[in-house]
């Protein structure tokens, strides 16, 4: 069963605008990875956010876990033509560190010069 | 850029063809996986490797089969292709230990199967 779901599942925005996704799971995590994927590439990993973190920055890049609510949220800010791709969440697959991913439907976002 | 490929990138055949995708790797990763995945979907793991002579069978069923020979290299297998192998096939790699690391992926191979 599909462990990540996303959603919007398509984001159209203008360049410099802020862009959020968000993302939900069904079982307990050790942690949640955040990919971005470029039309007919692979998977470039963006961030690592553990089970115990609640938030998370790298450079344009803010993530935030609710284990609670079995969530977590990609926000982009300033957005830029070059961020036009799909991303995706992951989660590893419980109950141990087997090192699997499930990942999520994606959500592909579209930015306007 | 990671240091992980994936030959061929396109590939068109015939039904019934045998064909073999190359994935390698060169940041001496244990753990490698493949995933397919449709255009828009998610990726699905259909097979995955710890280390050396370790294979194990994915989430999605597959019909293909792969083999770890050597640290570095993760071929993936398919017998007989059929229109409905049609996909992108992705390769994978993350550090060996107990706790979940990022996945470093290859530019996949986009097959179609006529």
């Amino acid at each position: 069963s599909q462990q990540g779901e996303e959603d919007p599942q398509a984001l159209s925005i203008q360049e410099g605008e802020n862009a959020t996704m968000n993302c939900s799971y069904k079982t307990s995590i050790n942690n949640l990875q955040w990919y971005r994927q470029n039309s007919g590439r692979g998977l470039v990993h963006l961030i690592l956010i553990r089970s115990n973190e609640r938030e998370k920055h790298s450079g344009r890049l803010r993530v935030t876990l609710d284990t609670s609510k079995k969530s977590s949220s990609l926000l982009i800010t300033a957005s830029r033509a070059a961020d036009t791709a799909s991303y995706f969440c992951a989660t590893d697959e419980p109950p141990s560190n087997t090192g699997k991913l499930i990942f999520g439907q994606g959500t592909t976002l579209q930015v306007k010069p | 850029e990671a240091d992980i490929y994936q030959t061929p990138r396109y590939l068109v055949i015939g039904t019934g063809k045998k064909i073999t995708l190359e994935c390698s790797q060169t940041m001496g990763h244990d753990k490698m996986y493949w995933y397919q995945q449709d255009p828009g979907m998610e990726l699905h793991l259909i097979h995955y490797s710890y280390g050396v002579n370790s294979t194990e069978k994915g989430d999605l069923s597959s019909e293909s089969t792969v083999s770890r020979i050597r640290t570095e290299h993760f071929p993936l297998t398919l017998e007989s292709a059929r229109p409905s192998h049609t996909s992108q096939y992705l390769c994978a790699s993350s550090k060996p230990g107990l706790a979940s690391h990022e996945q470093f992926f290859g530019p996949g191979t986009r097959l179609t199967v006529l």
